[in-house]
């Protein structure tokens, strides 16, 4: 069965430092990866996925993540971390049998100024 | 292009009632899916609907159901509402193609709020 674990329910960070916010997947087949956040009393912003090809992938606000095929994981990164960056950061996973995406329970990362 | 748009925002209703939420998804996206998110249950699926069908359903009581319009407008309705029920309700759309690649796009959430 697909899951998607994000281990981590807090994540600290001092402000210009750099930021990673992990997810671990289990697929059974190819993993189509994505990476969500939340700021309070929002919806849920887009801001990157991984499909095929470069195992890093750019996406909005400055972040990136890092696809680890033998790992099993698609961490999410940023070199310089702003204090806006606050926000809760969702992974979900689909593979190759379900269209349905699955869920981490998300990660609170706190940036101190 | 508008983005996913979600009436009311905010709701207080009581036990017993039931509530319809609404919908509008981005132009030309065809899919509309719909998600329960609580603090300790964290984001679960209700259901998507594709072209005016419940295309999947997730592990919720009959008392949720949905439905999709013409114009890809979706609606949520429950009823006799649970405290349990008190929420953030995210609608999400997409083009819906059923490629894996699709993105889905949210919306601001209506925040139920059951007494």
């Amino acid at each position: 069965a697909q899951s998607v674990a994000q281990p981590e329910d807090q994540v600290n960070v001092a402000e210009g430092n750099p930021l990673t916010v992990k997810c671990t997947y289990s697929v059974s087949g190819n993993p189509y990866l994505f990476w969500y956040v939340q700021y309070p009393n929002r919806g849920l912003q887009f801001l990157l996925k991984y499909i095929t090809g470069d195992n890093l992938v750019k996406g909005s606000y400055g972040f990136e993540a890092e696809f680890n095929k033998s790992q099993t994981s698609f961490h999410l990164k940023k070199p310089s971390a702003l204090v806006s960056d606050s926000a809760l950061y969702f992974c979900a996973v689909r593979d190759g049998s379900n269209y349905q995406l699955i869920w981490g329970a998300g990660t609170k990362l706190i940036i101190k100024p | 292009k508008a983005g996913v748009t979600q009436t009311p925002r905010y709701l207080i209703k009581t036990r017993g009632q039931q509530v319809t939420l609404s919908c509008s998804p981005i132009s030309g996206h065809r899919s509309v899916s719909w998600y329960q998110q609580t603090p300790g249950q964290g984001l679960q699926f209700l259901f998507e609907y594709f072209s005016e069908t419940q295309r999947n359903k997730g592990n919720f009581p009959g008392r949720f159901s949905g439905r999709q319009f013409s114009n890809s407008r979706s609606e949520m309705n429950v009823s006799t509402l649970e405290l349990g029920d008190s929420a953030l309700y995210l609608c999400a759309s997409s083009q819906g193609t059923g490629q894996l690649s699709d993105t889905q796009y949210f919306g601001p959430g209506t925040r139920l709020t059951v007494l």
